[in-house]
């Protein structure tokens, strides 16, 4: 089981936006940045949003980041085929680094 | 061009040992923050262990006691030597650069190395 809480799934149609929450307690994500990975099948995870809200070069800005006390959100919109893939969340709980179970977005 | 390759994996008997390898470019590993996330088949991201620049290493409880990570500055490599394996490890591998001081995201990832531990 995850120390952060993720949705299993999550879907919607191309062009739609959709939404993935992040939960986790005061140990973790209430004092620390949040990150975001995207995995396409078959590939290796890949940074998709760093402290809490920012997008590293070569992201679009259809992704978003948001942290609110204990919790995060990842926001896409714009949704596209391509976009259908795992979506993990990560912080960091003392020194030790801890991910949520992962959501697989579907682009219906 | 910042490109990190894993090596190292392979099928091994419960209890075995194994020692993966991630060669660095493009970065000095001994100056960065370094970690260890593996996936097992199916399954999510499960973070393993992590070395600061300045040596301190930090390991997941699953794996302390069995695992232990470290680097060669000369090889810029990354190393996990694996031993007393269990089924419950087989996983994809993957070495990640920790961007800067933890607490830090990881910027780059390596392609992974599979492990099996099967008899």
């Amino acid at each position: 089981q995850s120390v952060l809480t993720q949705p299993p799934s999550v879907s919607a149609a191309p062009g739609q936006k959709v939404t993935i929450s992040c939960s986790g307690s005061s140990s973790n994500i209430g004092n620390n940045y949040v990150s975001w990975y995207q995995q396409l099948p078959g590939t290796a995870p890949k940074l998709l949003i760093y402290d809490n809200n920012k997008r590293p070069s070569g992201i679009p800005d259809r992704f978003s980041g948001s942290k609110s006390g204990t919790s995060a959100t990842l926001g896409i919109t714009g949704l596209q085929t391509g976009d259908e893939a795992d979506y993990y969340c990560g912080t960091w709980d003392s020194s030790d680094v801890v991910f949520g179970g992962g959501t697989k977005l579907t682009v219906l | 061009e910042v490109q990190l390759v894993e090596s190292g994996g392979g099928l091994v008997q419960p209890g075995g040992s194994l020692r993966l390898s991630c060669a660095a470019s493009g970065f000095t590993v001994s100056s960065n923050y370094m970690s260890w996330v593996r996936q097992a088949p199916g399954k999510g991201l499960e973070w393993v262990s992590v070395i600061y620049s300045g040596g301190s290493t930090y390991y997941a409880d699953s794996v302390k006691g069995r695992f232990t990570i470290s680097r060669h500055n000369s090889k810029n490599t990354l190393y996990l030597q694996m031993n007393s394996l269990r089924a419950e490890d087989t996983a994809v591998y993957y070495c990640a650069r920790v961007a800067a001081a933890p607490p830090s995201y990881f910027d780059y990832w390596g392609q992974g190395t599979l492990v099996t531990v099967s008899s």
